[in-house]
């Protein structure tokens, strides 16, 4: 299994500019999110799916969409990058919301917003 | 709202020694979990270790334990006989008892190791 991976690695954008973070995992999981990470700050949630068609806002889902069409994968839409959006950003999934289903998270995209 | 505070930007500690990592969380909810996870310079999110809040026991993985004060909303981190490749960011999360996978995060801590 490849887990859970995200395309781009790094992505440099220009103020207004779209584009769209892929992540993608084959482990069969329902539960699929997005967190941004920002210096000296831990991860915060952006959106969330608890299953294909269904998707609900975390604590920070302003200027970004996402769709579940599939179980396997997440995309995450920034429709007019803005520069308060450079951040590092990491995809994650789970099997269930159990205490033992663990969340393996994607090695992360880093983008930057000029 | 849930909150998760690491009043430790960093620590350092020398190698084969112990290190203790603090955490405070704040919640009304009596069904919750708390988790440590590293980040190394690779950016990967590795879990550490885990917690269920009603149990009582702490949880213990190989040279990585915690001390679960539920009364004081207190999570610390212990890390026995230090290696370098512990070396990275270690981050405190809860996560609600009931309903999806949505981790709340603390700052974090960034640990050296001494050789």
């Amino acid at each position: 299994n490849a887990g859970v991976t995200q395309t781009p690695k790094f992505q440099v954008l220009k103020t207004g500019q779209s584009m769209t973070l892929q992540c993608a995992q084959d482990m069969n999981h329902e539960y699929m999110s997005w967190y941004r990470q920002d210096p000296g700050m831990g991860l915060r949630l952006i959106h969330y799916s608890v299953g294909a068609g269904i998707t609900d806002q975390g604590e920070v889902p302003n200027g970004y969409n996402v769709s579940r069409s599939t179980t396997e994968d997440f995309p995450l839409r920034l429709l007019s990058a803005a520069p308060s959006q450079t951040s590092v950003y990491f995809c994650a999934s789970s099997f269930g919301q159990g205490a033992s289903d663990e969340q393996f998270f994607g090695p992360g995209t880093r983008l930057t917003v000029l | 709202a849930q909150t998760v505070t690491q009043s430790q930007p960093e620590m350092s500690v020398q190698e084969a020694e112990t290190v203790t990592l603090s955490c405070t969380y704040d919640t009304s909810e009596s069904d919750y979990y708390l988790f440590w996870y590293k980040q190394p310079p690779s950016r990967q999110m590795i879990l550490v270790i885990r917690q269920e809040a009603y149990k009582q026991q702490n949880a213990t993985e190989n040279r990585f334990s915690v001390n679960f004060q539920k009364a004081a909303k207190s999570f610390s981190l212990k890390i026995s006989d230090s290696q370098l490749g512990d070396a990275a960011m270690y981050f405190c999360a809860y996560r609600w008892g009931r309903g999806a996978q949505k981790l709340v995060f603390g700052q974090g801590t960034r640990l050296t190791i001494n050789p």
